[in-house]
């Protein structure tokens, strides 16, 4: 049990919907980052924040973007969604004590 | 470019046997080392992290190495067994909570 839990475990949308995925952590994990799987790839870095500032950013277009609160939740949200955004999307929690994060286990987002 | 490696897609081992995982990296900057676990439908669970100043770190059947010169770390399971079925990624990170993923090895113990 990581304490890290995401919210829709499935989801539907349609060419240039836009959409908002969410993610919630414990106490104590200050980090999030959110990745992007695609199928038969390993988990792509999308971006991070800490204590609710972005603090890194993959090679993902503007259109991606993301929330962090205060009470350890956070959110992506993807814009003018294409075909190839469908893909599992994760997120990954860590405190400031250690360098390892873990992850919840995903939302599958399907563009139709 | 894929600067985290897995070069083999699949892995079958007999029950009981040893099992090993291999990654290669090519950053030398990448100073954290972890191997996840994934089942179907369920996200990465964390196995074994190995720090760039260690070559070696265990936990119960699961044994990172890690050859800096070489840019190369394996995870050996031993012994094997049915339940340890799944994909397994290995990641790196340069002192960031930016992780980078190779693209996974399927092992299949076989009972």
């Amino acid at each position: 049990e990581t304490g890290v839990t995401q919210s829709p475990t499935h989801l539907i949308k349609t060419r240039g919907q836009q959409v908002t995925l969410r993610c919630s952590s414990q106490s104590g994990h200050n980090t999030v980052s959110w990745y992007q799987q695609a199928l038969g790839q390993g988990p792509q870095f999308i971006f991070q924040y800490y204590r609710e500032e972005e603090n890194g950013r993959g090679n993902f277009p503007p259109r991606f973007s993301g929330l962090q609160f205060p009470n350890y939740s956070s959110e992506l949200n993807v814009n003018a969604l294409e075909l190839d955004d469908s893909a599992l999307y994760l997120c990954a929690a860590g405190g400031e004590s250690t360098d390892t994060q873990y992850f919840g286990p995903g939302t599958r987002l399907t563009v139709l | 470019d894929q600067q985290v490696k897995q070069n083999s897609p699949s892995l079958s081992v007999q029950e009981g046997r040893i099992s090993i995982l291999n990654c290669d990296y090519t950053n030398s900057m990448f100073d954290y080392f972890l191997w996840y676990k994934k089942y179907p439908a369920e996200g990465p669970t964390f196995l074994i992290s190995i720090s760039s100043i260690k070559d070696k770190n265990e936990d119960g059947r699961f044994t990172v190495f890690l050859n800096k010169s070489a840019k190369h770390l394996s995870l050996h399971i031993v012994p094997s067994q049915p339940g340890d079925s799944a994909v397994y990624f290995c990641a790196a990170s340069g002192g960031t909570y930016k992780y980078i993923f190779g693209t996974g090895t399927r092992l299949k113990v076989l009972a």
